[in-house]
């Protein structure tokens, strides 16, 4: 079926550095949602994305909808050690069909 | 904080034990879906309740039964569950399922089959 294709897979980095993480389809989605899990709990919803080309911001969080509507990016400025955690990038492709999940990347923040 | 809660959170069951999961949401949402979580897979779609009606089965073994007896609540009864079927299992709710986008998770099940 259907896969996202999200990278990197997995990145270490240290506090106050800035991390880029993207997701890409080869269908068009109309939808891009990112979200974020805490070992133990649920994805929580961080960022939704309705429009081509839509840049939105959650604080340190930074998403935008690709112009091509086939990939979507997650940017995260100053990292900080809560930032720790599992990101995964949702796609829909039309109004009332099931969301598409990216493996996830998984981000360590050294201290 | 999260308007979605799932108990238990932690199950052990044996291969030839029935159990079930509950999964309540407390947002007005009217659909309402289960997902299982395996390591280093994607999320994988499991069923689709909208306005207690289930609109979509993912075919997932019949070992799985949901039951949507209301819009705010959802179980997921389990019996003769193999080893392979350990995995974290993960409600989530959306306003109704014919709309875009957000779904709004609870904090899962981690279930282990022995």
């Amino acid at each position: 079926g259907q896969q996202l294709n999200q990278s990197p897979q997995s990145m270490f980095i240290q506090e106050g550095e800035d991390v880029s993480m993207n997701c890409t389809s080869s269908s068009i989605f109309n939808t891009w949602l990112w979200y974020k899990q805490d070992p133990g709990e649920g994805p929580v919803l961080l960022i939704a994305l309705y429009k081509a080309g839509e840049l939105t911001s959650n604080g340190r969080l930074t998403a935008q909808f690709g112009i091509t509507r086939k990939d979507s990016f997650l940017n995260i400025s100053a990292s900080i050690p809560s930032d720790v955690g599992i990101y995964f990038c949702a796609g829909q492709r039309q109004a009332g069909t099931a969301l598409i999940f990216g493996k996830g990347t998984t981000l360590s923040v050294s201290s | 904080e999260t308007g979605v809660t799932q108990t238990p959170r932690h199950l052990v069951m044996g291969m030839t034990n029935k159990k079930s999961l509950k999964c309540e949401q407390h947002l007005g949402h009217n659909a309402m879906y289960w997902y299982k979580q395996s390591a280093k897979k994607p999320l994988e779609l499991m069923f689709v309740y909208n306005f207690k009606e289930q609109t979509e089965n993912n075919s997932v073994p019949s070992r799985f039964s949901p039951e949507c007896p209301n819009s705010s609540h959802l179980f997921l009864h389990l019996h003769t569950l193999q080893p392979e079927d350990s995995a974290l299992y993960l409600c989530a709710s959306r306003p109704f399922s014919g709309g875009a986008g957000e779904q709004y998770f609870g904090p899962g099940t981690r279930l282990t089959v022995t």
